[in-house]
Formats: C-alpha cells, structure tokens, sequence
C-alpha cells in the first residue's frame, strides 16, 4: 500500500489569491490523481498527472486555473489560481494501487475555505 | 458519463443494526468499489467487486453486484459508532478513471 501525505491539511484564503497543495507519496507511482470534493459532495476528478508530461484535464477543468506539477515519481503539486468562494472544497491527491489491485489510495485532503 | 448513484443519501440506524446502502451506474464497468470517508479526511477502499462477480465478502462487510440491473449494495452487518462515515461507490471501467457516486452519510448511534 502507498502512504500519501497533503500539504497543508486546511487553509483559509482571501479571494483572488492562489495556493499551492502540496502531495508526497513514500514510493514512486507513475500516475496521480487530483481530486475535488465541493461541500456536501462526491468527489470529482480534476486530473490525471504522469511524470514527465502535461497533465490530462477533465472536463469542466483548465490548466490556467489548477496548473499542476509532476517533477517526480513521488511527488505532485496542484494550484488553485485566482479563488474564489466557488473553489471551497477538499482536494485530494491519490495514486493507483499495486499493479492488479485496481483500487486507489487516497492523501488526507486539504481543506480549503476561501473568503 | 457512467455516473455512480447512490441511495439513501443518509441513514440513521442503532448501533447493533445493519446497514444498506445501494449504488446504481449506467455503463458497462469492470469493477466496482466501495470507499469510507470520515468527517471529510482521506477516502479509504473498503471493498472491489468484478463485474464477473456477483457477492464478496469481508469482516463485516457484504457487498453485491448485480451487472443486469447495473447496481450493486453495501452491507455493514452489527454496525459500530466507529462505522459512521460517509460511504461513496465507484465504478471503473476499462481504460477509464475512476467515477465516484453522490455518497451515503451513515451515522450509527449509540
């Protein structure tokens, strides 16, 4: 199993500013995966982040507004850019299991409340 | 999209009850997966069923599929304090990500 670690766990932020969400896993995983959950919700998926390439976006999603890093095997960033109330939601990162499992493990989450 | 849905969307029950909850999608899948959430942390996998499976078991756990009616149902058999959480199916079908349904808040009271 992978154990995911988030950066920071919650933030609270003003409108028109941005964050950075950091996602650390203990062993290198060639995709992951950023996730929203808005307030009451189900999770949606934002993106899918390979190493070495552009992540692949969702619909409903752009890179202007979640631009996201992959600069290693174990490690992800996601921005939120230019927030507003509407970004309030949990984000979490998640990586494939062991090969043939064909489950998730999921990161913490981070809270994130923008005023 | 194959958009898991589930029903009831909260369920209150005593501690000792069991508890059902049910997941219909709409397209073809491969699997299909049970998640916990607590108190909006991390997601953590429960249970995965194939779609050449029709039940599995697990501690406590019961879970069902059913490919014809494109629904499968979650059973906590003597449920805990400890179970309430939020409860989220998702499907997966070949060569796609994931897609997680709406969620079931259960809450077990003491």
């Amino acid at each position: 199993s992978a154990v995911i670690s988030q950066k920071p766990s919650r933030d609270i932020c003003q409108r028109g500013t941005s964050l950075t969400i950091q996602c650390q896993v203990d062993s290198q995983v060639t995709m992951m995966f950023w996730y929203r959950q808005q307030p009451g919700q189900s999770l949606t998926l934002i993106a899918t982040a390979n190493q070495g390439s552009e992540a692949t976006y969702e619909s409903g999603f752009v890179i202007d507004k979640f631009p996201i890093s992959r600069p290693n095997l174990t490690f992800s960033t996601l921005t939120v850019s230019n927030m507003s109330p509407e970004d309030s939601s949990i984000y979490l990162c998640s990586v494939d299991g062991d090969r043939g499992t064909d489950t998730q493990y999921f990161g913490p989450g981070t809270r994130l409340t923008v005023l | 999209s194959q958009q898991g849905e589930e029903d009831p969307q909260a369920l209150s029950i005593q501690e000792g009850e069991n508890a059902t909850m049910n997941c219909s999608y709409k397209t073809s899948i491969n699997n299909l997966q049970w998640y916990r959430q607590n108190s909006g942390r991390g997601l953590v996998h429960l249970i995965l069923i194939r779609s050449n499976e029709r039940e599995k078991h697990s501690g406590r756990l019961r879970v069902t599929l059913d490919t014809s009616k494109k629904s499968s149902s979650l059973l906590i058999t003597a449920s805990r304090a400890a179970d309430t959480a939020s409860y989220f199916c998702a499907t997966r079908s070949y060569g796609q990500n994931f897609v997680f349904g709406p969620g079931t808040r259960l809450s077990v009271l003491p």
